[in-house]
């Protein structure tokens, strides 16, 4: 079956460094990559999909490429800001399959300090 | 703006008991999905369903059951209520015609004593 995974389960780092959340993926049809942002008691949010391969897509300073030769969908910002601490979770979906069931990683907690 | 809200927020059940978990969707989205959230485990899918009257088995259905009366409402029904059911429940919906994105309601928090 389909199958996510996020290495870090926990990053913290200091305001304007750069952050790359790492997800890999598992499939054998074609794929469609998500993340999803959840802050603090809150229900988790889109923050990037794609589905084309080799193709940089971009969302409140975050940004993602497809790379379907290495089965990833990194997620990364250039600088991050304190209010980017949140859950991240990087998702998958078959197009083939009909895309209608999300696959989830666990989760990578990314804390930014001041 | 796409809208799941769900109720009720905060639940406090006993072993043993009934407990059903409400969705509401004005999306008019075909799909919806129930999912459970804990620590070190991620979202994982329970139920989801096509449309009114189908429902689906996810990932992690023991012990839980789904409803799908209409287009705009599904339900996730635990009828007997264990502590292990104890976590954050969330409602979705979706639809491929909406880039298969997923809308998250604000979740449900369950405690089973």
């Amino acid at each position: 079956g389909d199958s996510v995974t996020q290495t870090e389960g926990l990053v913290t780092l200091t305001k304007g460094l750069p952050v790359m959340l790492n997800c890999t993926y598992q499939t054998t049809y074609s794929p469609f990559l998500f993340w999803y942002v959840q802050h603090l008691n809150e229900a988790p949010k889109l923050l990037l999909k794609s589905s084309t391969d080799n193709k940089r897509t971009e969302h409140q300073g975050f940004y993602a490429t497809l790379h379907k030769s290495s089965s990833s969908f990194h997620l990364q910002k250039s600088s991050v800001q304190l209010s980017d601490s949140a859950l991240y979770f990087c998702a998958l979906s078959d197009i083939t399959e009909g895309a209608d069931r999300l696959t989830f990683g666990k989760g990578t907690q990314l804390i930014i300090q001041p | 703006e796409a809208a799941v809200t769900q109720s009720p927020r905060n639940k406090v059940a006993v072993t043993g008991g009934k407990v059903t978990l409400s969705c509401n969707q004005t999306n008019n989205h075909n799909n919806m999905y129930w999912y459970r959230q804990d620590t070190g485990h991620g979202l994982r899918l329970i139920h989801y369903s096509y449309g009114a009257g189908s429902t689906e088995k996810g990932d992690i259905p023991d012990g839980y059951k789904a409803s799908r009366p209409s287009q705009e409402n599904f339900s996730l029904i635990l009828e007997l209520a264990t502590p292990s059911q104890t976590s954050v429940y969330f409602c979705a919906s979706g639809d491929r015609l909406d880039s298969y994105e997923q809308y998250f309601g604000p979740g449900t928090r369950l405690t089973v004593l």
